[in-house]
């Protein structure tokens, strides 16, 4: 069982250029979301989806897309890279039952953008 | 509005010693939940505790306890007989209710740096 998988693990990009990173879950959970950790900030809540066609945003949503194609799917597309976005981003998935115990992170994805 | 504060930047103990990490939270649900992450150095994050908002006992879990008190909106994390293995960030965060986006909208605190040295 993979639970919640991010690819890549490093990425370096310049200034103005694109890039997705991907995040994919195999436990079925209806809800996903994206995390960028900052020093010194916690985690910041990006944008999220409840189900697959339904996203919104979060707390630092600007400069970010994301869409939900399918329940395991949810990419976070870049869509010209800033400074102000190196940031290591997590995704988590979990089940929208309030029963069940946690979120499950990803691995993380350090960005950085020269 | 919904906030979780740690104010305890960096900890730095000797092994052995216990060692006790605040989280504060601010929210105007009267369901929520409450949560400990750990980060060690690797970077993944791993889950510890979720207690619930009409929950209020303390737990324990080995050398691990945690004591949350509504009166006081504070969920308190100690760590007794620290170990070199404990060293990690831990974030403490807050989940609003189900029905208002519950575990996909967590909001964290910026995290303590716990330094256990041998």
């Amino acid at each position: 069982n993979a639970g919640v998988t991010q690819t890549p693990k490093f990425q370096v990009l310049k200034t103005g250029q694109s890039m997705t990173l991907q995040c994919a879950q195999d436990m079925n959970h209806e809800y996903m979301s994206w995390y960028r950790q900052d020093p010194g900030m916690g985690l910041r809540l990006i944008h999220y989806s409840v189900g697959a066609g339904i996203t919104d945003q979060g707390e630092v949503p600007n400069g970010y897309n994301v869409s939900r194609s399918t329940t395991e799917d949810f990419p976070l597309r870049l869509l010209s890279a800033a400074p102000s976005q190196t940031s290591v981003y997590f995704c988590a998935s979990s089940y929208s039952v309030k029963a069940y115990t946690e979120a499950f992170f990803g691995q993380g994805t350090r960005l950085t953008v020269v | 509005a919904q906030k979780v504060t740690q104010a305890q930047t960096e900890i730095s103990v000797v092994e052995k010693e216990d060692v006790t990490l605040d989280c504060v939270y601010e929210t105007r649900d009267t369901t929520y939940y409450l949560f400990w992450y750990k980060q060690p150095p690797s970077g993944e994050l791993v889950f510890l505790i979720r207690r619930n908002s009409f929950d209020e006992q303390n737990e324990i879990s080995g050398r691990y306890s945690w004591n949350f008190q509504k009166s006081t909106s504070s969920f308190n994390f100690t760590i007794t007989a620290s170990q070199v293995v404990d060293s990690a960030v831990y974030f403490c965060a807050l989940s609003p209710p189900p029905e208002e986006g519950g575990y996909n909208k967590l909001i964290f605190g910026a995290g303590t740096r716990l330094a256990v040295h041998p």
